[in-house]
């Protein structure tokens, strides 16, 4: 079975940095476009970023761009996203989707300080 | 700021049909915009049903279709299950950024 792992999320202070990985088991990542999308406590998904199978486009939402960086390591088979200037507005469950279809199950970013 | 905008809330007897919709504050909605469509249910990851307009997944059941309607994109379920009750988005492409609707949801009564 096809397994996206997302891991990283907790508990950071406005200002600081997180780093994002989803892990790929089953699938091999680099075949497809992969995107972050978020959700915050209640409310409803927002597209974040994706990126193309090799690495060489990206793309952000405005609220995001300047601060997010996202890549990916596909000897590793993992995409990350590099989170900056961290604000309590990012407070999210942030998603790992695969263009082809799959999803992970989300890890909890909480900025507070 | 372009905002795609889907209906806050609809309500469809077992059974029966109901047609969901995705509107671009730019326009008309086309292919071009590679409509998805995603169906999330409480405290679960969102779960993919339809990409590129009308195509399914392997495991999208056979109820859901999707398509363009009336300039906009359409998700359309047929003989509505009540395991079918959820919210469902619909994603936009817009040439290098894609955005989400805000979400319909679905009641099965």
């Amino acid at each position: 079975e096809v397994q996206l792992v997302e891991s990283g999320g907790g508990l950071v202070q406005p200002g600081g940095s997180l780093r994002l990985s989803c892990a790929a088991s089953r699938f091999t990542l680099s075949t497809f476009w992969m995107h972050w999308v978020r959700q915050a406590p209640g409310k409803g998904l927002v597209w974040v970023s994706h990126i193309n199978g090799d690495g060489s486009s990206t793309n952000y939402a405005d609220s995001v761009k300047g601060r997010f960086t996202i890549s990916r390591d596909n000897a590793k088979n993992t995409l990350y996203l590099q989170m900056d200037s961290l604000r309590a507005e990012d407070t999210a469950v942030y998603y790992c989707f695969a263009a082809e279809g799959h999803w992970g199950q989300g890890t909890l970013v909480t900025v507070s300080s | 700021q372009t905002v795609v905008t889907q209906e806050p809330s609809l309500t469809v007897s077992p059974g029966g049909t109901v047609t969901l919709t995705c509107a671009s504050s730019t326009g008309t909605v086309t292919s071009s915009y590679y409509a998805n469509w995603f169906q999330q249910n409480p405290g679960q990851a969102p779960r993919a049903l339809i990409y590129s307009t009308n195509n399914k997944h392997s495991w999208t059941p056979a109820r859901f279709s999707g398509s363009l309607l009336g300039g906009k994109a359409a998700l359309t379920l047929s003989g509505v299950q009540p395991e079918d009750e959820a919210e469902y988005y619909c994603l936009l492409y817009y040439g290098g950024v894609w955005v989400f609707g805000g979400g319909t949801k679905l009641t099965v009564l």
